[in-house]
């Protein structure tokens, strides 16, 4: 069965510093793996995937992910945060065969001036 | 180009009341779904449309919830008569499916309280 954890509820980061949120994934086949973020009172918005190719995945607003097939994991970076970047984060993954998307419970991401 | 528009944007009804739903998606998108989503929750699938036809309703309460897509455009989902535990948000979302990956586009939701 497909899943996906998001291990960490809430991350802090200071501004400026480099943010991880961290994503793994269970598929039987080939997954494909997606970031979205949601502000308070905003629908999700689409960040970034990883269908094949290169393992990193670069996107919007400066985020980049890091496909990592032998530890099934797809954690989303960023090289340095803003306090903009504060909001609620969502892993998801599907298999190449299924279109039904799994999503994880999300992270809260909190950048602090 | 126009996102995925919802309405309305806010509802309070009293349960046991109906209350509908309404999603017009990014022109061109032939496939739509209805999510629900509790707070501090990732989404739910409720129904997935391909054109007019509903390929993934397993998770759907049938009896009290419906949704159509007469026109394979938009779309309106309906619960009917409503309970205390529906109070979440309803995320109608849309994408283009191809032979690559269907990103999914997000509205901005409808937020139902009932009281």
């Amino acid at each position: 069965a497909q899943s996906v954890a998001q291990p960490e509820d809430q991350v802090n980061v200071a501004e400026g510093n480099p943010l991880t949120v961290k994503c793994t994934y269970s598929v039987s086949g080939n997954p494909y793996l997606f970031w979205y973020v949601q502000y308070p009172n905003r629908g999700l918005q689409f960040l970034l995937k990883y269908i094949t190719g290169d393992n990193l995945v670069k996107g919007s607003y400066g985020f980049e992910a890091e496909f990592n097939k032998s530890q099934t994991s797809f954690h989303l970076k960023k090289p340095s945060a803003l306090v903009s970047d504060s909001a609620l984060y969502f892993c998801a993954v599907r298999e190449d065969s299924n279109y039904q998307l799994i999503w994880g419970a999300g992270t809260k991401l909190i950048i602090k001036p | 180009e126009a996102g995925v528009v919802q309405s309305p944007r806010y509802k309070i009804i009293e349960k046991k009341q109906p209350v509908a739903f309404w999603c017009n998606p990014i022109s061109g998108h032939n496939t739509l779904y209805w999510y629900l989503q509790n707070l501090g929750q990732g989404p739910e699938l409720l129904i997935r449309y391909e054109n007019e036809e509903a390929v993934d309703d397993s998770q759907l309460p049938k009896d009290r919830f419906s949704a159509e897509r007469l026109k394979g455009v938009d779309s309106t989902l309906k619960i009917q008569p409503a309970e205390l535990g529906d109070s979440a948000v309803y995320l109608c979302a849309s994408s283009l499916r191809t032979s690559g990956s269907d990103e999914q586009f997000f509205g901005p939701g409808t937020r139902l309280t009932v009281l």
